[in-house]
C-alpha cells in the first residue's frame, strides 16, 4: 500500500535559517503530492502541491519538488520566519484517491 | 464560503457516554472522511466515504459509526466512550481533483 515517510521532529531553528523537511513515499503509479500545514489550535490547510514527476509546487517562500527517480517531495524555504512555526504534513494520493498522511513535522523558529 | 464545518469545537464526555460529532460540506464533494490527530502519531483514518450511501473503514475504526446519507453530511458517532479515544478529529472533503479541505476540529476528552 501506500505510505509515506518523514522526517521526525522537532525542527528548531532561528529565524532567517535555511529549512528542509524531508519526504518519502511508497506508491504504486503516479501519485499527486502535497505538502500540510497546521497553525496551533486550526485544522490542515493546504501548502503546495505538485501532480506529476519534475514539477515544483510553492507557496509563501516554500517549495518543494516531486521526484520520482529518489520518491521524494522534500519541503524548503531559504529564510523561515516566527510565523512559520507550525506541524507540516506531506501527503499523497494515487489511484484510490484516499490520501495517505505523514505524522507530521513541528517546526519552531525562535527570534 | 463555509468549507467544512465541524461542531462541535470542544466536548468532555463521560466514560460510556454516545455522542456524534458532525461534518458538514458545502463544495459537492464526493469523498469525505474522518481522522484522528494524537501526539507522535500523525492523523489516523478512522472511516471515510466515496458517496451518499457509500462507507468503508479505515485504519482505527473500531469504537466508531458512520454514515452519509446526504453528499453535504458525514457525521460520526462514539458509541460507547472511552478514555482511549480523547483526541482531536477532524473531518476532511475532497473531489477527484486534488486539494483536500479539512475542518477546523474537535477536541474531545473522555474522563
Amino acid at each position: 500500500g501506500n505510505s509515506v515517510t518523514q522526517m521526525e521532529g522537532p525542527v528548531t531553528l532561528s529565524e532567517e535559517a535555511f529549512l528542509t523537511i524531508n519526504c518519502t513515499y511508497t506508491a504504486t503509479g503516479y501519485p499527486s503530492l502535497f505538502w500540510y500545514v497546521q497553525y496551533p489550535g486550526e485544522g490542515l490547510q493546504l501548502l503546495l502541491k505538485a501532480t506529476k514527476a519534475d514539477d515544483k509546487g510553492s507557496n509563501k517562500g516554500f517549495e518543494a519538488t516531486y521526484r520520482k527517480e529518489t520518491t521524494s517531495f522534500h519541503l524548503e524555504k531559504g529564510s523561515v520566519q516566527v510565523s512559520d512555526s507550525a506541524v507540516y504534513f506531506c501527503a499523497l494520493r494515487g489511484g484510490s484517491y484516499i490520501p495517505t498522511f505523514g505524522r507530521g513535522t513541528s517546526l519552531i523558529v525562535h527570534p | 464560503n463555509a468549507g467544512v464545518t465541524q461542531t462541535p469545537k470542544f466536548q468532555v464526555l463521560k466514560t460510556g457516554q454516545s455522542m456524534t460529532l458532525q461534518c458538514a460540506q458545502d463544495m459537492n464533494h464526493e469523498y469525505m472522511s474522518w481522522y484522528r490527530q494524537d501526539p507522535g502519531m500523525g492523523l489516523r483514518l478512522i472511516h471515510y466515504s466515496v458517496g451518499a450511501g457509500i462507507t468503508d473503514q479505515g485504519e482505527v475504526p473500531n469504537g466508531y459509526n458512520v454514515s452519509r446519507s446526504t453528499t453535504e453530511d458525514f457525521p460520526l458517532r462514539l458509541l460507547s466512550a472511552a478514555p482511549s479515544q480523547t483526541s482531536v478529529y477532524f473531518c476532511a472533503s475532497w473531489d477527484s481533483g486534488n486539494t483536500i479541505y479539512f475542518g477546523e476540529g474537535s477536541w474531545l476528552t473522555v474522563v
